[in-house]
């Protein structure tokens, strides 16, 4: 079946730019994960969705960043007045169950540049 | 101190060797553990849950050690094909920086 996608796979945009990242988890799955991921480092954890409601958003490192799930699939990750730092590769993972209880299948990622 | 802390590495071995990798936790009370692999510039990818009592999945056997709050993953007989970015994960979301392995022939 479809695993998770992401669109774009790519974005090149400029510092002070608004950009917005989709992802389409596996369906039927009930979880949604927000990562991102810079060079040599792991994957920052960002947000957490259990249906509709974001049931952790510690990860978000400020208010720039955002993301919404307003029907329990499709997600899209919102980012304004985009900063150098902030390019990275933004990954998307769902799993059927809550956290901890099933595994995450991850999205190929959006590679995010800012110029 | 980090949440969730891995040697970097990178670790280089022969085909056929066994290598180890630790990972090391600061929350005492985390539950869940994992191992990811993940290939350049693509997604991770799960290899295996760690559970407390220790597993094995053919060549790779994962241990937890709650006491000392780390995870380890052992791979036996190492193929060219091992040759990854291998992510520790706790609690489902929080993943150290990983540790890559390159198998030489």
């Amino acid at each position: 079946g479809a695993g998770v996608s992401q669109t774009p796979s790519n974005k090149v945009t400029e510092k002070g730019k608004y950009v917005e990242l989709r992802c389409d988890p596996i369906s039927g799955h009930t979880a949604l994960y927000w990562y991102r991921q810079s060079l040599g480092q792991g994957p920052e954890f960002l947000i957490y969705f259990q249906g509709t409601g974001a049931a952790d958003d510690s990860g978000l490192p400020n208010d720039r960043f955002f993301a919404v799930r307003p029907e329990g699939s499709v997600s899209t990750l919102k980012i304004q007045r985009t900063e150098r730092g902030d390019s990275a590769v933004y990954l998307c993972a769902s799993s059927a169950s809550p956290a901890g209880e099933d595994t995450q299948y991850f999205g190929p990622g959006t590679r995010l540049t800012v110029l | 101190r980090k949440e969730v802390e891995q040697d970097p590495g990178p670790f280089n071995v022969p085909e056929g060797a066994t290598v180890a990798f630790n990972c090391t936790y600061s929350n005492s009370a985390s539950q869940s553990f994992f191992w990811y692999r993940q290939d350049c510039r693509k997604e991770p990818k799960l290899l295996m849950s760690v559970y407390s009592s220790g597993n094995e999945d053919g060549r790779f056997t994962a241990q937890l050690n709650r006491a000392s709050q780390y995870i380890s993953l052992l791979i036996r007989d190492s193929k060219l094909s091992d040759s990854a970015t291998y992510l520790c994960a706790v609690n489902d979301m929080r993943f150290g920086a990983g540790t890559r392995l390159t198998v030489k022939p």
